[in-house]
């Protein structure tokens, strides 16, 4: 069965550029959600969007960006990053309005040096 | 401000034990509780989703239940192998008016398990 599929699996980036991380949910799934794990954390919610329009909105930081495209997949701009970004950022997707069960992705590790 | 606690961080076990893994959550207004496995660096396996409304869920020789009065959700494993060893995280979603859902998870910090061969 299809699962959500994220890119790229990992990520280097220097202090103060940029990042986009890409998220394809599953065939039909119509809500994205992006979480944030810092090492030996757990996941912490940043944002979601149902049917292209942000519906929830989480701890994230004002350098940070995300949108869901008219297919579904969604993007997470991170801009000026920080050393404190690097984490590991999973996008999870599922069926409707909230409610039904989530599906994550294998997951972005993205450290920034 | 939901919380979600999971106790112990860590367990071990020799192979063919039954185990109980615990989580308990503040606000008993959830709309749904979510198991996750998830393996070192890995991302999130989802194994059983249990409604508010519901008392449990099984999935092969896992069985989750849920007492929404007390704020407590237990994972039990059956004749637990190494294949096993893993984070379990717990996470709940809240309800929101008019009974909708909201689409935050809140995690617990998860249970690391070792099954010992």
């Amino acid at each position: 069965a299809a699962g959500v599929i994220q890119s790229p699996r990992h990520l280097i980036k220097e202090k103060r550029e940029t990042a986009t991380l890409k998220c394809y949910p599953i065939p039909r799934h119509d809500t994205v959600y992006w979480y944030q794990q810092g090492p030996g954390q757990d996941p912490q919610f940043l944002i979601s969007f149902y049917e292209k329009m942000q519906s929830d909105k989480g701890s994230i930081p004002d350098r940070f960006s995300a949108q869901q495209f008219s297919d579904y997949h969604s993007e997470l701009n991170m801009s000026s990053l920080e050393l404190g970004d690097s984490a590991l950022y999973f996008c999870a997707s599922s069926s409707g309005q909230g409610g039904t069960e989530a599906f994550f992705g294998q997951g972005t590790r993205l450290t920034v040096v | 401000k939901q919380e979600v606690t999971q106790i112990p961080a860590a367990l071990s076990v020799p192979e063919g034990e039954n185990l109980v893994l615990n989580c308990s959550f503040t606000d008993s207004a959830i709309y749904n509780l979510q198991w996750f496995r998830q393996d070192p660096g890995k991302g999130l396996t989802s194994l059983l989703l249990i409604q508010s409304s519901q008392r449990e869920q099984t999935s092969g020789r896992l069985n989750a239940s849920l007492d929404k009065s007390s704020g407590r959700s237990t994972l039990y494993i059956a004749a637990s192998q190494p294949g096993d060893s893993a984070t379990y995280l717990c996470a709940v979603r809240l309800r929101t008016s008019p009974g909708g859902a909201n689409s935050k998870l809140t995690f617990g910090k998860g249970i690391t398990l070792s099954v010992r061969p």
